[in-house]
């Protein structure tokens, strides 16, 4: 889920499992929800979208469901891989430069 | 495919000094972003430009200034550097109708 203060929360996972990475937004009115993946030293890589239309979608084995009823996002990783060790952020796309990012999730894969 | 180039990617400024950021990216892209990565704060837009020609501010402008010199390029100037500004600087493009945003690798900015 989003931090709290300056402490990132922290998914650790066995290697092969499946990894699932909450989110919670705030502002109704996004076009889309985006998920980064942001390894240590470098800058956000994108992963997946979902427009505010949908409630699924399906990447390569990265899946995203969003929830407008309680303004939740989750991302699901299956078959967790030890590349995949990254911080996570969400990402709400208000239009007009406005992107807006949760504080991130640290994701730790244990081999 | 360079993607987005920033520069440099380390600096070390005293209070007071003046710096610009360069950005540069060969996507072809219209829009362009600056944003500050802080621990525990996540991302947060400085300023943006959605074409050449063009700037808006952002959510934490105050201390910056930005150039967007031509499609390709957006920099970001610290006119006096302050303690507060100590930060990675991430630039990013977007292309008009795509949702994400494709980021450079940063650069890690110290103030002392």
């Amino acid at each position: 889920g989003e931090s709290v203060g300056l402490h990132l929360p922290t998914l650790s996972v066995q290697e092969g499992d499946n990894s699932i990475i909450n989110c919670a937004y705030s502002n109704s009115a996004s076009d889309y929800f985006i998920w980064y993946k942001q390894e240590s030293g470098k800058g956000p890589q994108f992963i997946i979208d979902i427009r505010s239309n949908m409630d699924k979608r399906q990447g390569q084995r990265v899946t995203v469901l969003l929830n407008k009823t309680v303004k939740h996002l989750s991302l699901q990783i299956a078959a967790t891989q030890p590349g995949d060790s990254a911080v996570y952020f969400c990402a709400e796309n208000l239009g007009q430069g406005n992107l807006i990012f949760g504080k991130g999730t640290k994701l730790s894969v244990k081999p | 495919n360079a993607g987005v180039t920033q520069t440099p990617k380390f600096q070390v400024l005293k209070t007071g000094q003046s710096m610009t950021l360069q950005c540069a990216q060969d996507m072809n892209h219209n829009s362009m972003y600056w944003y500050r990565q802080d621990p525990g704060m996540g991302l947060r837009l400085i300023y943006y430009s959605a074409s050449e020609g063009t700037t808006d501010k952002g959510e934490v402008p105050n201390g910056y200034n930005v150039s967007r010199l031509n499609k390709r390029e957006f920099s970001l100037r610290l006119e006096s550097a302050a303690p507060s500004q100590t930060s990675v600087y991430f630039c990013a493009s977007s292309a008009e109708g795509v949702a994400g945003y494709t980021f450079g690798s940063g650069t890690r900015l110290t103030v002392v």
